[in-house]
């Protein structure tokens, strides 16, 4: 049961070049998320996605897309990485039965530097 | 909307001090709150947990009591340890997980 996994963990691009990071979760949730976490603002929302075949914006959405590939993968794409997007980007993943529909299991970040 | 205001750090403790970290919180209706903790170079894991008022959530040996009359969650611990090094998020849950800017905890020996 490895819980939530993410690709790659380190990242550099150049400004204007795309990726796709990648998550997985293998505890069968319902709810996954995407976060960004910058110095001295906590973690903010990009997307999440209630269930399979759904997504909802978040706080910061501006950038980016997502895809529910299914119910255990959630990517993340940047068409068009700008330096603004510096950050370490996290996956997390609710569902019944582990802890409920709040509580969130997070992976262990991707770290991305745009230059 | 939904809001977390936490303890700004950093904090540095010596071993086997005692440790609290404020947490306040805004929100409609009756959320569940949360402490999470990340160490270095990982991502969040969740500590502890309260659903409803007066609940205690304890893990590791930190506890914190969800407040109602006062909106708080406040983290504590009786003696921490340099283990304990790391950051510290509150969060609530409404329509969607809200967090804390996190407090970092340093634990000298």
């Amino acid at each position: 049961n490895a819980g939530v996994t993410q690709t790659p963990k380190f990242q550099v691009l150049k400004t204007g070049q795309s990726m796709t990071l990648q998550c997985a979760q293998d505890m069968n949730h319902n709810s996954m998320y995407w976060y960004r976490q910058d110095p001295g603002m906590g973690l903010r929302l990009i997307y999440y996605s209630a269930s399979e075949g759904t997504t909802d914006k978040g706080e910061v959405p501006n950038g980016y897309n997502v895809s529910r590939l299914n119910k255990r993968e959630f990517s993340l794409r940047l068409e068009s990485a700008a330096p603004s997007q510096t950050s370490v980007y996290f996956c997390a993943s609710s569902g019944i039965p582990s802890g409920g529909p709040n509580t969130q299991y997070f992976g262990p970040g991707t770290r991305l530097t745009v230059l | 909307g939904d809001s977390v205001t936490q303890m700004e750090g950093p904090v540095t403790l010596s071993e086997e001090a005692c440790l609290t970290i404020n947490c306040t919180y805004t929100a409609t209706g009756y959320p569940s709150l949360f402490w999470y903790v990340q160490y270095p170079g990982e991502g969040l894991q969740l500590l502890l947990k309260a659903t409803k008022a007066d609940d205690k959530g304890s893990n590791k040996g930190f506890e914190a009591t969800y407040r109602k009359e006062t909106t708080s969650f406040h983290l504590e611990k009786g003696s921490v340890q340099v283990s304990d090094s790391a950051v510290y998020f509150c969060a609530l849950s409404g329509e969607k997980l809200t967090f804390g800017t996190g407090t970092r905890l340093t634990i000298i020996p």
